[in-house]
């Protein structure tokens, strides 16, 4: 078992490119998340899916899309990078969407900076 | 989400046990407490979690307060791989979604 792996470790880009996250989970779990963390900070929720088929807002979704291909896999889409979405980016996943006892698995990050 | 207090940073000696504390004053009767740890350069990874009871496991210890307003995770010998950032957390029962992460108790093991 992989857990959670995401798609690519680094990546530099120029402001105003676009770019795709990719994150996979071989875990069979209902649901996946997006999260980032800037330097010294706590992670905060960008998007979540709580099923295939469904997405909603975290605290904070501006800039960002994605979308939820399907039950393995959920990517994250800058469309026009600002040098404020520097950040790492870590994908979760955890199996019962909506209970207390919600253990989420991270993967590995994915650390972006945009010039 | 009700909100924790956790010091910024705490120390400890290698092989010794270490208590890190969190206070959450404003827990509702239905929030759980979690804790993950995020080690250096990695993702957070779960620890523990509780409601009411004191809980263990293979990792750690929580101790929670009788009035629920504090808890402590306990780690009973610490080693240098324990060195991490440490989140308490808490959560809904029903429709908790989201992981609401503070800044946490950055610990440092000397050894």
């Amino acid at each position: 078992n992989a857990g959670v792996t995401q798609t690519p470790k680094f990546q530099v880009l120029k402001t105003g490119q676009s770019m795709t996250l990719q994150c996979a989970q071989d875990m069979n779990h209902n649901s996946m998340y997006w999260y980032r963390q800037d330097p010294g900070m706590g992670l905060r929720l960008i998007y979540y899916s709580a099923s295939e088929g469904t997405t909603d807002k975290g605290e904070v979704p501006n800039g960002y899309n994605v979308s939820r291909l399907n039950k393995r896999e959920f990517s994250l889409r800058l469309e026009s990078a600002a040098p404020s979405q520097t950040s790492v980016y870590f994908c979760a996943s955890s199996d019962r969407p909506g209970a207390s006892y919600n253990e989420q698995f991270f993967g590995p990050g994915t650390r972006l900076t945009v010039l | 989400d009700a909100k924790t207090t956790q010091p910024n940073s705490m120390e400890s000696n290698e092989e010794e046990p270490v208590h890190l504390p969190c206070n959450h004053s404003t827990i509702s009767g239905t929030d759980y407490i979690h804790w993950y740890r995020q080690l250096p350069s990695q993702g957070p990874e779960y620890v523990i979690h509780g409601l009411t009871s004191n809980v263990n496991n293979r990792m750690a210890s929580l101790a929670i307060a009788e009035d629920r307003k504090s808890s402590t995770l306990i780690l009973h010998r610490a080693t240098l791989r324990d060195a991490a950032v440490y989140y308490c957390i808490l959560r809904a029962f029903q429709g908790a979604q989201k992981l609401v992460f503070g800044q946490g108790t950055r610990l440092t093991i000397n050894p």
